[in-house]
């Protein structure tokens, strides 16, 4: 069975500075990626996604990530963070189909002035 | 655009009541979802339904009934409701194409069970 690891329960970073949260999957084809964001008491929004081609994609508000297969990885990076960042965010995996996707337990993020 | 709109939002139980979320999407999705948000456990599937008239269990299933009985409506249904219950649930909808699959969630719905 596929399962997504996110290994930082929470990370604090200053403002200014860059950002990788890391995301490790366990399935045996290729699957389909995403990062989404939790704000306090919302819903999720998503931020990009991965099914195939250029590994490294781009996504919005300023986030990229960079899936590798040899590492089943697919970690979010931001060269410079904000203080309206401050959220969880969550990595998931789908099969192939994409009907059943499964998310990683969160990382929490939070910013230093 | 409503989107993916989930009933009620906010909801007390008793132990052993019985009570059913709605959800709702308007934008012809085949795929519904059903997770529920728990501190630290992320966003675990309860059930899914991969079209009209079909489900499927998720990761954690137990203690919930599900039904797809239109394309655009997914119930969910706790028959005898317990502590453990207690939690925020999402539903979602999502759609495959040559693009891929993007799932599109509901506001969530608080449900405390005492």
């Amino acid at each position: 069975a596929q399962s997504v690891t996110q290994p930082d329960i929470h990370i604090t970073v200053s403002e200014g500075a860059s950002l990788e949260l890391r995301c490790n999957y366990s399935y045996g084809a290729t699957p389909y990626l995403f990062w989404y964001v939790q704000s306090p008491g919302q819903g999720l929004q998503l931020l990009l996604k991965y099914f195939s081609g250029d590994t490294l994609v781009q996504g919005i508000k300023g986030f990229e990530a960079e899936f590798k297969r040899s590492q089943s990885s697919f970690n979010l990076r931001k060269p410079s963070v904000h203080w309206s960042d401050a959220a969880e965010y969550f990595c998931a995996v789908g099969y192939s189909s994409a009907s059943k996707i499964i998310f990683g337990s969160g990382t929490r993020l939070s910013i230093r002035p | 655009n409503a989107g993916v709109t989930q009933t009620p939002k906010f909801r007390v139980l008793k132990t052993g009541q019985s009570m059913t979320l709605l959800c709702a999407q308007d934008m012809n999705h085949e795929y519904m979802y059903w997770y529920r948000q728990d501190p630290g456990m992320g966003l675990r599937l309860i059930h899914y339904s991969v079209g009209e008239g079909t489900t499927a269990k998720g990761e954690v299933p137990d203690g919930y009934n599900v039904s797809r009985l239109k394309k655009q409506n997914f119930l969910l249904g706790l028959e005898s409701a317990a502590p453990s219950q207690t939690s925020v649930y999402f539903c979602a909808s999502s759609y495959s194409d040559s693009a891929g699959n993007t799932i599109y969630f509901g506001e969530g719905s608080w449900l405390t069970v005492v």
